[in-house]
Protein backbone atom coordinates (compact mmCIF):
# COMPACT_ATOMS: atom_id res chain seq x y z
CA UNK A 1 0.00 0.00 0.00
CA UNK A 2 1.29 3.46 -0.71
CA UNK A 3 1.99 5.66 2.37
CA UNK A 4 1.75 9.48 2.21
CA UNK A 5 2.78 10.93 5.40
CA UNK A 6 2.84 14.54 6.28
CA UNK A 7 4.07 15.33 8.96
CA UNK A 8 1.95 17.08 11.05
CA UNK A 9 -2.31 16.97 11.26
CA UNK A 10 -2.89 20.31 13.22
CA UNK A 11 -0.54 23.70 12.96
CA UNK A 12 -1.10 26.75 14.21
CA UNK A 13 1.06 29.92 13.29
CA UNK A 14 1.27 33.54 12.84
CA UNK A 15 1.25 36.07 10.32
CA UNK A 16 4.73 36.54 8.78
CA UNK A 17 6.01 33.49 9.67
CA UNK A 18 7.64 31.40 7.39
CA UNK A 19 5.73 27.56 7.86
CA UNK A 20 7.12 24.44 6.44
CA UNK A 21 5.38 21.69 5.58
CA UNK A 22 6.72 18.35 5.04
CA UNK A 23 5.66 14.96 3.20
CA UNK A 24 7.41 12.26 2.85
CA UNK A 25 6.52 9.15 0.37
CA UNK A 26 7.34 5.52 0.53
CA UNK A 27 6.89 4.23 -2.75
CA UNK A 28 9.27 5.49 -5.05
CA UNK A 29 7.15 7.62 -6.82
CA UNK A 30 8.47 10.15 -9.12
CA UNK A 31 5.49 12.73 -9.18
CA UNK A 32 4.81 14.76 -5.78
CA UNK A 33 1.58 17.70 -5.67
CA UNK A 34 0.81 20.21 -2.75
CA UNK A 35 -2.90 21.45 -3.03
CA UNK A 36 -5.45 23.33 -0.59
CA UNK A 37 -8.70 22.22 0.13
CA UNK A 38 -11.43 25.18 0.53
CA UNK A 39 -14.58 25.04 0.88
CA UNK A 40 -16.97 24.70 -2.34
CA UNK A 41 -13.51 25.43 -4.15
CA UNK A 42 -12.33 21.74 -3.93
CA UNK A 43 -8.90 20.95 -4.34
CA UNK A 44 -6.19 23.88 -6.08
CA UNK A 45 -2.74 22.90 -7.41
CA UNK A 46 0.13 24.92 -5.40
CA UNK A 47 2.99 23.50 -7.04
CA UNK A 48 4.27 19.68 -7.94
CA UNK A 49 7.74 17.93 -8.80
CA UNK A 50 8.08 15.45 -11.56
CA UNK A 51 11.76 14.63 -10.52
CA UNK A 52 14.24 15.17 -7.77
CA UNK A 53 15.42 19.28 -7.34
CA UNK A 54 12.22 19.81 -10.43
CA UNK A 55 9.47 22.21 -9.75
CA UNK A 56 6.29 23.03 -11.60
CA UNK A 57 4.03 25.70 -10.54
CA UNK A 58 0.25 24.76 -10.21
CA UNK A 59 -2.32 27.01 -10.28
CA UNK A 60 -2.10 29.14 -7.38
CA UNK A 61 1.54 29.15 -6.72
CA UNK A 62 1.46 32.97 -5.26
CA UNK A 63 2.79 32.94 -1.86
CA UNK A 64 4.33 29.43 -1.68
CA UNK A 65 7.52 28.11 -2.20
CA UNK A 66 8.71 24.15 -2.89
CA UNK A 67 11.62 22.23 -2.12
CA UNK A 68 12.24 18.79 -3.60
CA UNK A 69 16.25 17.65 -2.27
CA UNK A 70 15.33 14.10 -2.42
CA UNK A 71 12.72 11.73 -4.37
CA UNK A 72 10.70 10.68 -0.98
CA UNK A 73 10.41 13.93 0.28
CA UNK A 74 8.46 17.08 -0.94
CA UNK A 75 8.16 20.70 1.18
CA UNK A 76 5.65 23.02 0.96
CA UNK A 77 7.30 26.82 2.47
CA UNK A 78 5.23 29.63 3.27
CA UNK A 79 7.61 32.39 2.61
CA UNK A 80 5.82 34.91 5.59
CA UNK A 81 1.98 33.36 6.27
CA UNK A 82 -1.10 35.49 5.89
CA UNK A 83 -4.71 34.60 7.04
CA UNK A 84 -5.56 33.73 3.44
CA UNK A 85 -3.47 30.69 3.50
CA UNK A 86 -5.45 29.25 6.62
CA UNK A 87 -6.37 25.78 4.83
CA UNK A 88 -6.49 22.26 4.89
CA UNK A 89 -2.94 21.21 3.04
CA UNK A 90 -3.10 18.03 0.90
CA UNK A 91 0.22 16.21 -0.65
CA UNK A 92 0.27 13.44 -3.07
CA UNK A 93 2.16 11.48 -5.00
CA UNK A 94 1.61 9.44 -8.32
CA UNK A 95 4.63 6.55 -10.62
CA UNK A 96 5.55 8.37 -13.09
CA UNK A 97 3.54 6.04 -15.34
CA UNK A 98 0.38 7.35 -17.41
CA UNK A 99 -3.06 7.49 -16.42
CA UNK A 100 -1.98 6.23 -12.46
CA UNK A 101 -4.59 7.82 -9.36
CA UNK A 102 -2.73 10.26 -6.80
CA UNK A 103 -2.36 8.92 -3.57
CA UNK A 104 -2.88 11.59 -0.58
CA UNK A 105 -1.78 11.86 2.76
CA UNK A 106 -4.13 12.80 5.42
CA UNK A 107 -3.87 16.65 5.04
CA UNK A 108 -2.32 19.30 7.22
CA UNK A 109 -5.05 21.67 8.87
CA UNK A 110 -2.99 25.25 9.17
CA UNK A 111 -4.53 28.16 10.96
CA UNK A 112 -2.29 31.61 9.97
CA UNK A 113 -3.57 33.62 13.33
CA UNK B 1 -12.72 29.84 -15.44
CA UNK B 2 -13.81 26.35 -13.64
CA UNK B 3 -12.59 23.79 -15.71
CA UNK B 4 -14.15 20.76 -13.76
CA UNK B 5 -17.48 21.68 -12.73
CA UNK B 6 -20.20 19.41 -9.91
CA UNK B 7 -23.22 21.43 -9.68
CA UNK B 8 -24.28 20.05 -6.71
CA UNK B 9 -22.72 20.20 -3.08
CA UNK B 10 -24.95 18.04 -1.76
CA UNK B 11 -27.28 14.82 -2.28
CA UNK B 12 -29.20 12.68 0.16
CA UNK B 13 -30.33 9.01 -0.57
CA UNK B 14 -32.30 6.44 1.16
CA UNK B 15 -29.68 3.16 2.36
CA UNK B 16 -30.17 0.49 -0.82
CA UNK B 17 -31.10 2.99 -3.14
CA UNK B 18 -28.68 4.04 -6.21
CA UNK B 19 -26.50 7.38 -5.20
CA UNK B 20 -25.65 9.21 -8.56
CA UNK B 21 -23.29 11.88 -8.80
CA UNK B 22 -22.34 14.10 -11.75
CA UNK B 23 -19.49 16.12 -13.04
CA UNK B 24 -19.12 18.36 -16.21
CA UNK B 25 -15.76 19.41 -17.85
CA UNK B 26 -14.65 21.93 -20.49
CA UNK B 27 -11.00 20.79 -21.71
CA UNK B 28 -11.72 18.11 -24.20
CA UNK B 29 -7.56 17.83 -23.88
CA UNK B 30 -8.39 15.88 -20.35
CA UNK B 31 -7.95 11.81 -21.18
CA UNK B 32 -8.04 10.35 -18.00
CA UNK B 33 -10.90 10.76 -14.99
CA UNK B 34 -11.12 9.80 -11.38
CA UNK B 35 -13.85 9.89 -8.37
CA UNK B 36 -11.98 10.14 -4.96
CA UNK B 37 -14.06 10.15 -1.57
CA UNK B 38 -13.20 12.07 1.08
CA UNK B 39 -13.89 11.69 4.79
CA UNK B 40 -13.67 14.66 7.24
CA UNK B 41 -9.90 14.54 8.92
CA UNK B 42 -8.55 12.45 6.27
CA UNK B 43 -6.91 12.83 2.77
CA UNK B 44 -8.92 12.03 -0.26
CA UNK B 45 -9.04 8.16 -1.18
CA UNK B 46 -9.09 6.84 -4.57
CA UNK B 47 -12.21 5.37 -6.11
CA UNK B 48 -12.66 4.41 -9.56
CA UNK B 49 -11.43 5.75 -12.83
CA UNK B 50 -11.92 5.91 -16.31
CA UNK B 51 -9.86 6.27 -19.51
CA UNK B 52 -11.60 8.73 -22.69
CA UNK B 53 -11.13 5.68 -24.40
CA UNK B 54 -14.06 4.10 -22.72
CA UNK B 55 -17.28 4.81 -21.76
CA UNK B 56 -18.16 2.72 -18.23
CA UNK B 57 -15.83 1.49 -15.69
CA UNK B 58 -17.31 -0.76 -13.01
CA UNK B 59 -15.98 -1.99 -9.96
CA UNK B 60 -18.22 -3.55 -7.67
CA UNK B 61 -20.88 -1.09 -6.61
CA UNK B 62 -18.98 1.98 -7.99
CA UNK B 63 -19.38 2.15 -12.08
CA UNK B 64 -18.28 5.50 -13.45
CA UNK B 65 -19.76 6.54 -16.96
CA UNK B 66 -18.42 9.15 -19.73
CA UNK B 67 -19.86 10.92 -22.05
CA UNK B 68 -17.04 12.55 -24.31
CA UNK B 69 -19.47 14.16 -26.75
CA UNK B 70 -21.75 15.62 -23.75
CA UNK B 71 -18.46 16.29 -21.85
CA UNK B 72 -19.85 14.49 -18.78
CA UNK B 73 -19.43 12.07 -16.45
CA UNK B 74 -20.87 10.27 -13.42
CA UNK B 75 -20.71 7.70 -10.59
CA UNK B 76 -23.22 5.43 -9.93
CA UNK B 77 -23.24 3.52 -6.33
CA UNK B 78 -25.69 0.74 -6.08
CA UNK B 79 -26.72 -0.14 -3.66
CA UNK B 80 -25.90 3.30 -1.21
CA UNK B 81 -24.56 2.06 2.00
CA UNK B 82 -24.34 4.17 5.33
CA UNK B 83 -20.61 4.09 5.10
CA UNK B 84 -20.97 6.16 1.99
CA UNK B 85 -21.62 8.86 3.45
CA UNK B 86 -19.17 11.43 2.37
CA UNK B 87 -17.58 13.82 0.34
CA UNK B 88 -17.12 13.04 -3.52
CA UNK B 89 -14.50 14.87 -5.67
CA UNK B 90 -14.08 13.99 -9.27
CA UNK B 91 -11.12 15.03 -11.23
CA UNK B 92 -9.84 15.61 -14.87
CA UNK B 93 -6.01 14.83 -15.76
CA UNK B 94 -4.22 15.90 -18.90
CA UNK B 95 -0.17 14.71 -19.13
CA UNK B 96 2.25 18.13 -18.06
CA UNK B 97 6.41 18.11 -18.02
CA UNK B 98 5.79 14.08 -17.60
CA UNK B 99 3.27 14.31 -14.81
CA UNK B 100 -0.39 13.70 -14.46
CA UNK B 101 -1.62 16.83 -13.67
CA UNK B 102 -5.28 16.81 -12.11
CA UNK B 103 -7.88 19.36 -11.88
CA UNK B 104 -10.65 18.93 -9.05
CA UNK B 105 -14.33 19.81 -9.12
CA UNK B 106 -15.65 21.32 -5.84
CA UNK B 107 -17.25 18.62 -4.22
CA UNK B 108 -20.36 16.82 -3.89
CA UNK B 109 -21.17 15.63 -0.18
CA UNK B 110 -23.08 12.52 -0.38
CA UNK B 111 -25.35 11.57 2.63
CA UNK B 112 -27.20 8.14 3.13
CA UNK B 113 -30.18 7.65 5.02
CA UNK B 114 -30.88 4.72 7.01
Amino acid sequence: DVKVTQSSRYLVKRTGEKVFLECVQDMDHENMFWYRQDPGLGLRLIYFSYDVKMKEKGDIPEGYSVSREKKERFSLILESASTNQTSMYLCASSPQLSKQPQHFGDGTRLSIL
Amino acid sequence: DQQVKQNSPSLSVQEGRISILNCDYTNSMFDYFLWYKKYPAEGPTFLISISSIKDKNEDGRFTVFLNKSAKHLSLHIVPSQPGDSAVYFCAASAVYQGAQKLVFGQGTRLTINP
